[in-house]
């Protein structure tokens, strides 16, 4: 099983320049999640889905949009890149939500210049 | 913000002791769960405790949970090197949102 997957793995992008992250699980999984971890920060919750269909924004959502493509599938999307969102950014799932373990991908890093 | 608190941000022992890191939070939590990083990798879920429950084992791992203190701790038994990471409390609040603090790094020394 793959688990939850992420592309790309690297990523660097100029100011106003925008890129989708993309997000697959194979866990049939109802929730799912993006996160940002930067140094000192621990990680932090940039939106969510509940199910297929919703989304729902997190602790740090603006400059972000997402969708959920399908029960599989998460994109994140910048619009328009700003330094500040240089970070490396997470994409999780879980069965149940905040009530069951999470699975996380192994993440995208990403630049911004 | 930020909801899990943990101490200490570092922590360096020798292969063979017992480490043991702490987790603060504010609010009234569903359950708390402790996570493992790998330098370059994703987060690997270790413990899920509810909030009605006070103690959890998993193999070398203890957690407690202290809901009248809104605190947690996480004992590795018998550390290995292999036990060197970061670790990661999260506190379940609602039904979806999982919030996680900033982490304790810990280095085991051969």
């Amino acid at each position: 099983n793959a688990g939850v997957t992420q592309t790309p793995k690297f990523q660097v992008l100029k100011t106003g320049q925008s890129m989708t992250l993309q997000c697959a699980q194979d866990m049939n999984h109802n929730s799912m999640y993006w996160y940002r971890q930067d140094p000192g920060m621990g990680l932090r919750l940039i939106y969510y889905s509940a199910s297929e269909g919703t989304t729902d924004k997190g602790e740090v959502p603006n400059g972000y949009n997402v969708s959920r493509l399908n029960k599989r599938e998460f994109s994140l999307r910048l619009e328009s890149a700003a330094p500040s969102q240089t970070s490396v950014y997470f994409c999780a799932s879980s069965p149940q939500g905040g009530n069951s373990p999470l699975h996380f991908g192994n993440g995208t890093r990403l630049t911004v210049t | 913000s930020q909801q899990g608190e943990e101490d200490p941000q570092a922590l360096s022992i020798q292969e063979g002791e017992n480490a043991t890191m702490n987790c603060s939070y504010k609010t009234s939590i569903n359950n708390l769960q402790w996570y493992r990083q790998n330098s370059g990798r994703g987060l690997v879920h270790l413990i899920l405790i509810r909030s009605n429950e006070r103690e959890k084992h998993s193999g070398r791992l203890r957690v407690t949970l202290d809901t009248s203190k809104k605190s947690s701790s996480l004992l590795i038994t018998a550390s290995r090197a292999a036990d060197t990471a970061s670790y990661f409390c999260a506190t379940g609040e609602g039904a979806q949102k999982l919030v996680f603090g900033q982490g304790t790094r810990l280095t085991i020394n051969p």
